[in-house]
């Protein structure tokens, strides 16, 4: 079963505007980690944040991360119709294994 | 490094056929995933080997699926007998467990069995 599951769905937004995704997962964890999947094509790693950090960036990308509340953010700022995807959540859990457990994911449509 | 390289990219099989699938993990990773992609079940994690030997298989479905790494540059999935809901994309990912446990995936092989 997935342990992450991302909100919403799907989102809709136009080019310039900046698009916010959610992560809740239910254990303990090492580390969230977001991917990227373009349609037809394999997953694509973001970011990682660990369990003892609670923000990190990566050019137009925040992720933040409450371990309180087991919920993750990914914001993605100024929008570009290339970043149309679905984008994923993994969690690796505290103690376990190296396995990264995946979320639905979320659709992000960019209109230009 | 080419990456995770995963063949077919498309198989179309009947019902009862054997299917086997391929991947090469990247050089040097000692982790490697199969996932099942579907639209009702999401990502699904099949099988995890560490150092080529199977450490989780809980996710295998069925008696149907088996798994084999029989060294570091390659592993399959194999399918026998195949049935229609075995239709799906199955991913393999390979990684550094001794690293940041990010996953690298392959483009994936499209399963439809028919």
């Amino acid at each position: 079963s997935q342990q992450g599951e991302e909100d919403p769905q799907a989102l809709s937004i136009q080019e310039g505007e900046n698009a916010t995704m959610n992560c809740s997962y239910k254990t303990s964890i090492n580390n969230l980690q977001w991917y990227r999947q373009n349609s037809g094509r394999g997953l694509v790693h973001l970011i990682l944040i660990r369990s003892n950090e609670r923000e990190k960036h990566s050019g137009r990308l925040r992720v933040t991360l409450d371990t309180s509340k087991k919920s993750s953010s990914l914001l993605i700022t100024a929008s570009r119709a290339a970043d149309t995807a679905s984008y994923f959540c993994a969690t690796t859990r505290a103690g376990g294994s190296y396995i990264p457990t995946f979320g639905r994911g979320t659709s992000l449509i960019v209109h230009p | 490094d080419a990456g995770v390289i995963q063949s077919p990219r498309h198989e179309v099989t009947e019902m009862g056929q054997e299917v086997t699938l391929r991947c090469k993990p990247i050089s040097g990773h000692n982790s490697l995933f199969w996932y099942r992609q579907t639209m009702m079940r999401g990502l699904e994690l099949l099988i995890y080997f560490n150092n080529n030997v199977p450490i989780d298989d809980s996710g295998m479905p069925e008696d149907r699926f088996s798994a084999k790494m029989p060294n570091a540059s390659f592993s399959t999935l194999k399918i026998q007998p195949s049935e229609p809901r075995d239709s799906a994309v199955y991913f393999c990912a390979s990684g550094d467990t001794g690293g940041s446990t990010e996953a690298f995936f392959g483009q994936g092989t499209r399963l439809t069995v028919v």
